[in-house]
């Protein structure tokens, strides 16, 4: 079935630090979304990329679709404490979504 | 504006114990419903989907099962639980295949 696979699994960075997560598919993909859950929290959405070479921001957050449609990538410039938790990446069957693994991200202060 | 509600928040429960999940949302009209699991520190595993009242899909076969009775709530349930099905359960809803929104969860251990 469909996969997706995101790297990296964990990083730790120094606060101020750039960060980025990548998800990667074998198939060419109709969307892409990208989410993120807070320790102890629930995945919470954040933006769905559509286009081929799409980039959209928010504020320090930077999330682009290939070319191909086939990978995407979130970053996050100047990181800050706030933005520690894991970040996943789904793309979308019929009726359903594929999640990839998630990033987790920490920021040491 | 649409919410979406579950609990309980926590659980402990024995193994061999039944369990029942529950899961409303509100503010929206035939709503695509999802139970997701999270085990500690890991990504999420879709467990069951439904498109209507009655129509669950199951994505993997275990000893949870799930039913829609009515048209916004969504149950998850288990006639006896292992150690195994200790996790997060998250129920999710969305406009057809759209935006995912996820409720608070409910913390599932099975000692």
């Amino acid at each position: 079935g469909q996969q997706v696979m995101q790297i990296p699994q964990y990083q730790h960075v120094q606060e101020g630090e750039d960060f980025t997560t990548y998800c990667n598919s074998s198939t060419t993909l109709s969307n892409i979304q990208w989410y993120k859950q807070r320790p102890g929290g629930h995945p919470v959405f954040l933006i769905q990329l559509v286009k081929s070479g799409e980039v959209k921001k928010q504020k320090r957050l930077t999330f682009q679709f290939g070319e191909a449609k086939k990978n995407s990538s979130l970053h996050i410039t100047a990181t800050q404490t706030t933005d520690v938790g894991t970040y996943f990446c789904a793309i979308s069957g019929t009726y359903k979504y594929i999640f990839g693994t998630g990033t987790r991200l920490k920021v040491l202060a | 504006s649409q919410t979406i509600h579950q609990w309980p928040a926590t659980l402990v429960q024995p193994v061999g114990s039944p369990l029942s999940l529950e899961c409303t949302v509100e503010g929206t009209s035939n709503p695509n419903l999802y139970w997701y699991r999270q085990a500690a520190g890991r990504g999420l595993q879709l467990l069951f989907y439904s498109v209507g009242i009655g129509q669950i899909s199951s994505e993997v076969p275990q000893n949870l099962s799930a039913s829609r009775p009515q048209d916004r709530q969504f149950i998850l349930s288990s006639k006896k639980l292992l150690l195994s099905d200790s996790g997060f359960y998250l129920c999710a809803w969305s406009e057809a295949v759209d935006t995912q929104y996820f409720g608070p969860g409910t913390r599932l251990t099975v000692l």
